[in-house]
């Protein structure tokens, strides 16, 4: 049974880099069969897409983001992570980790983690 | 990017049908079949509930359907139950790997 647990500082200064990783159990990243995604939520807000990375290291991210985002994997440990620079309090949000199984098409999450950026 | 449009909100009785929309444009739901659905309970995460424009994933109840006409697609939920009461996201790919998310829909069970 897939499993994915997000970590990570809660709270993030204002103009710094937003860090946190995805630890993935009951699977690997190393599979071709899936690519690994980020999706954040806004407090009372929808759901945006940040970006995903696949086993080879690919990534893709949201144009909005472009520019401020970096997706990574680490297969030695079945890790995946988000950094997000430059934060404001518009990057507050609860960060959500994935698994995609096809396009636009996330099967597994995990159960998020709300991180608040404040001066 | 704007988001895919979606109705703030509908309501239903148990045991009725509703249908929530999700607009977009010939560059994501019009031009691809990969429109997905989602179920959100307060505080939970999403819960995929279909996928490919119209499939289910297993163990999604059958009462739950997907289609799409033109730049719409939709998500019909039949049998309305108490426990259907959630919001509702609908998603879509949209080229170059990306993916955009509509704004959500606050489905009410009255």
């Amino acid at each position: 049974h897939l499993q994915l647990q997000e970590s990570g500082p809660g709270l993030v200064k204002t103009s710094e880099t937003l860090s946190l990783t995805c630890t993935v159990s009951g699977g690997s990243i190393s599979s071709s069969d899936y690519f690994w995604v980020w999706i954040r939520q806004p407090p009372g807000k929808g759901l945006e897409w940040i970006g995903n990375v696949y086993y080879t290291g690919n990534t893709y991210y949201n144009p909005s983001l472009k520019g401020r985002v970096t997706i990574s994997g680490d297969s030695s440990k079945n890790q995946f992570s988000l950094k997000l620079t430059s934060v404001t309090a518009a990057d507050t949000a609860v960060y959500y980790c994935g698994r995609d199984t096809s396009l636009a098409t996330t099967d597994s999450w995990g159960q998020g983690t709300l991180v608040t950026v404040s001066s | 990017q704007s988001a895919l449009t979606q109705p703030a909100s509908v309501s239903g009785s148990p045991g009725q049908s509703i249908t929530i929309s999700c607009s977009g444009t010939s560059s994501d739901v019009g031009g691809y079949d990969y429109v997905s659905w989602y179920q959100q309970h307060p505080g939970k995460a999403p819960k995929l509930m279909i996928y490919d424009v119209s499939t289910r994933p297993s163990g999604v109840s059958y009462r739950f359907s997907g289609s799409k006409s033109g730049n719409t697609a939709s998500l019909t939920i039949s049998g309305l139950q108490t426990e259907d009461e959630a919001d509702y996201y609908c998603s879509s790919y949209r080229g170059s790997h990306t993916v955009i998310f509509g704004g959500g829909t606050k489905l009410t069970v009255l």
